[in-house]
């Protein structure tokens, strides 16, 4: 069976600092790859998106970036984190063809301090 | 475009009533209707969903849903609430194009259960 591993569970950092959240998945190949960010109140934001190995979408200008170096590893970054980054981050992945939704991670706090 | 549209960002119920949280749609094709919950610091988990056949689709912890094409709706239904149903509901939708897919979130529901 698929599995998603997410971590750290919770996170927090000073401003200015760096930052790096994992996922992984397991169980199978060739999966699309998702970042949401979840801020008090405000819903479900995508942040990105991965189909393949080195393919990324960006669907919110912002001081994140994210990069795919596997085929089943997706990681989020920021060289330097704002206030305004805090929020709940997670990771999902689905299938390539549709109908099955998303499978999400656990999710991490991050808080800018 | 696709768009989801949930009526009303909290619901509040006491415990042994019917839940009912609502959820419109739009799309140009037909579409893939979900609904997700999420507990507190959580991820969401899939609660059901349709993508072909029977419109009334039954989920875990006693939901159900009811795809209507008519209404361009896909309520979230459960006859009796449980305190334990307190938590955030998201409805989202997709359709089949292509290989890379995106689901389309509504802003969310929070669920209060009273005792």
């Amino acid at each position: 069976s698929q599995t998603i591993h997410q971590w750290p569970a919770t996170l927090v950092q000073p401003v200015g600092s760096p930052l790096s959240l994992e996922c992984t998945v397991e169980g199978t190949s060739n999966p699309n790859l998702y970042w949401y960010r979840q801020a008090a109140g405000r819903g479900l934001q995508l942040l990105f998106y991965s189909v393949g190995i080195g393919q990324i979408s960006s669907e919110v200008p912002q001081n994140l970036s994210a990069s795919r170096p596997q085929d089943r590893q997706f990681i989020l970054s920021s060289k330097k984190l704002l206030l305004s980054d805090s929020g709940f981050y997670l990771c999902a992945w689905s299938p390539g063809t549709g109908g099955r939704g998303y499978t999400f991670g656990s999710g991490t706090r991050l808080t800018v301090v | 475009a696709q768009s989801v549209t949930q009526l009303g960002s909290h619901v509040s119920v006491s415990e042994g009533a019917l839940v009912l949280l609502r959820c419109n749609y739009s799309s140009s094709v037909p579409p893939y209707l979900f609904w997700y919950v999420q507990y507190p610091n959580q991820g969401l988990q899939l609660l059901l969903k349709y993508t072909t056949g029977a419109t009334l689709v039954k989920g875990i912890n006693g939901f159900e849903a009811e795809f209507k094409k008519s209404e361009t709706s896909f309520h979230l239904t459960k006859p009796s609430a449980h305190m334990s149903d307190a938590a955030e509901y998201f409805c989202a939708v997709s359709y089949s194009g292509g290989s890379n897919y995106k689901l389309t979130f509504g802003k969310g529901t929070l669920l209060t259960v009273n005792p």
